[in-house]
């Protein structure tokens, strides 16, 4: 397993414009979890796949965030029209359900600043 | 009120000593608990997970659950300056998702 991987690792855009993460997550995980972070924040759920299946979305999360998980496979995360108060690291995490402990493998994020 | 809590620190203890972390959490459904550590700029990783009341041992670190209490803490044996270093505390309930503390920052001073 090479861990999981997200892309791009910063992205810097102006304020109105739309961006898209993506991350892949370790094979054959089926769990995958995206999380914003804030300077001396914890991850703040946002979203939650098992398999293609989005089963989670925060009630935090406004409608110009989407994500997707069209294969089971990668995940995207879009954030429309952003905003500064968008400005943060965005973690994905995945992890195999049934296993002992359920652990989460976070990627290394990606850096948001929006200007 | 948050989900998870936690005291933000800084926690200052020598090396040698035992570190100790707490954790509060509002949700009395959640049925796992979590603790990760996470270095400047890096993302977090998992130390250890504890599912049912009591200790849980591995090696240098303990974690203890009271679900009466709502309480979760996280023991340090012979801290090192290596474990400088913010520590979450996390609960789920059903694994669809989780809520972090803010965490604790933790120096250990040589």
């Amino acid at each position: 397993d090479t861990g999981v991987s997200q892309d791009p690792r910063h992205k810097i855009t102006k304020r109105g414009q739309n961006v898209t993460f993506r991350c892949d997550p370790i094979s054959e995980h089926n769990r995958l979890y995206w999380y914003r972070q804030t300077l001396g924040q914890g991850p703040e759920f946002l979203t939650y796949f098992q398999n293609e299946a989005q089963l989670e979305k925060s009630r935090l999360l406004s409608d110009r965030f989407s994500a997707e998980r069209p294969k089971g496979s990668f995940s995207t995360l879009e954030i429309q029209r952003t905003e500064q108060g968008d400005s943060a690291m965005y973690l994905c995490a995945s992890s195999s359900s049934g296993t002992a402990q359920e652990t989460q493998y976070f990627g290394p994020g990606t850096r948001l600043l929006v200007l | 009120q948050k989900e998870v809590e936690q005291n933000s620190g800084p926690l200052s203890v020598p090396e040698g000593a035992i570190a100790s972390l707490n954790c509060t959490y509002s949700d009395r459904g959640s049925q796992s608990f979590f603790w990760y550590r996470q270095y400047s700029g890096k993302s977090p990783e998992l130390i250890m997970s504890i599912y049912s009341n009591g200790d849980k041992e591995d090696g240098r670190f303990t974690a203890q659950l009271n679900k009466a209490s709502q309480y979760v803490s996280l023991l340090i044996r012979d801290s090192q300056p290596s474990d400088s270093a913010t520590y979450l505390c996390a609960a789920s309930y059903n694994f669809n998702k989780f809520y972090f503390g803010s965490g604790t920052k933790l120096n250990v001073k040589p």
